[in-house]
């Protein structure tokens, strides 16, 4: 199996700009996760879809940010406009069924907004 | 609001050496601890524990919860350079689901 897998790895963009992210997670895995890394404040859960649907956005920081499931094989992240408080990294993370937590990251996308 | 507060925030070892990880969480609902590996890139899964007191043990890491104390610890013995990451604490805080609230991570340095 590819494992979960994410592009761009790394993104440098300028502010207000609009930048899309994109995940394609494990074949068969029921829930896909969005997750910001930064020094400042550690791995945070942005969104989370159950079967293709948004479960939990409360993570979400800002109407800048959106994210879409068309498929179960497919997921993006957008942000617009970008500021460059948004430089990060981005973890897209699948896992399967309830009874299960263990979540599978991507290699994750380096965001820089200039 | 669901914390959980790893310690310590850093930690530098000589190989060989047995460090312990500390994990304590304040949640509404439990289900379940897992730990997590990030070297330079995604977090890799180590263990997860739902009971009290059952070691999870895997080479030379192992594992234990304490839901009365609401903590857990990471022990890793006869440290090698390899072990050196950053080791995140999550808990799952959802009856139905596998949402997770991770902690801040404990950067671990081994030093040869």
């Amino acid at each position: 199996d590819a494992g979960v897998i994410q592009s761009p790895r790394h993104e440098v963009t300028e502010m207000g700009q609009e930048v899309t992210l994109r995940c394609k997670p494990i074949s068969g895995h029921d829930y896909l996760f969005w997750y910001r890394q930064t020094m400042m404040r550690g791995l945070e859960l942005l969104i989370y879809f159950n079967n293709n649907v948004p479960i939990d956005d409360s993570g979400m920081p800002e109407d800048r940010f959106s994210a879409k499931m068309p498929n179960a094989s497919f997921s993006t992240l957008k942000i617009q406009p970008s500021e460059p408080r948004d430089s990060a990294v981005y973890f897209c993370a699948s896992s399967f069924g309830t009874h299960s937590n263990e979540q599978f990251f991507g290699p994750g996308t380096r965001l820089t907004v200039l | 609001e669901d914390k959980v507060v790893q310690s310590p925030l850093s930690l530098v070892v000589h190989e060989g050496d047995t460090v312990t990880l500390n994990c304590s969480y304040e949640v509404t609902n439990f289900r379940s601890l897992l730990w997590y590996k990030q070297e330079k890139k995604a977090p890799t899964f180590l263990f997860m524990l739902t009971s009290s007191g059952i070691e999870k043990k895997s080479g030379r890491l192992s594992s234990i919860l304490d839901k009365k104390e609401l903590f857990s610890i990471l022990n890793i013995t006869a440290t090698q350079t390899g072990d050196s990451a950053v080791y995140l604490c999550a808990v799952c805080t959802v009856e139905y689901g596998n949402k997770l609230v991770f902690g801040a991570g404990t950067i671990l340095r081994v030093k040869s």
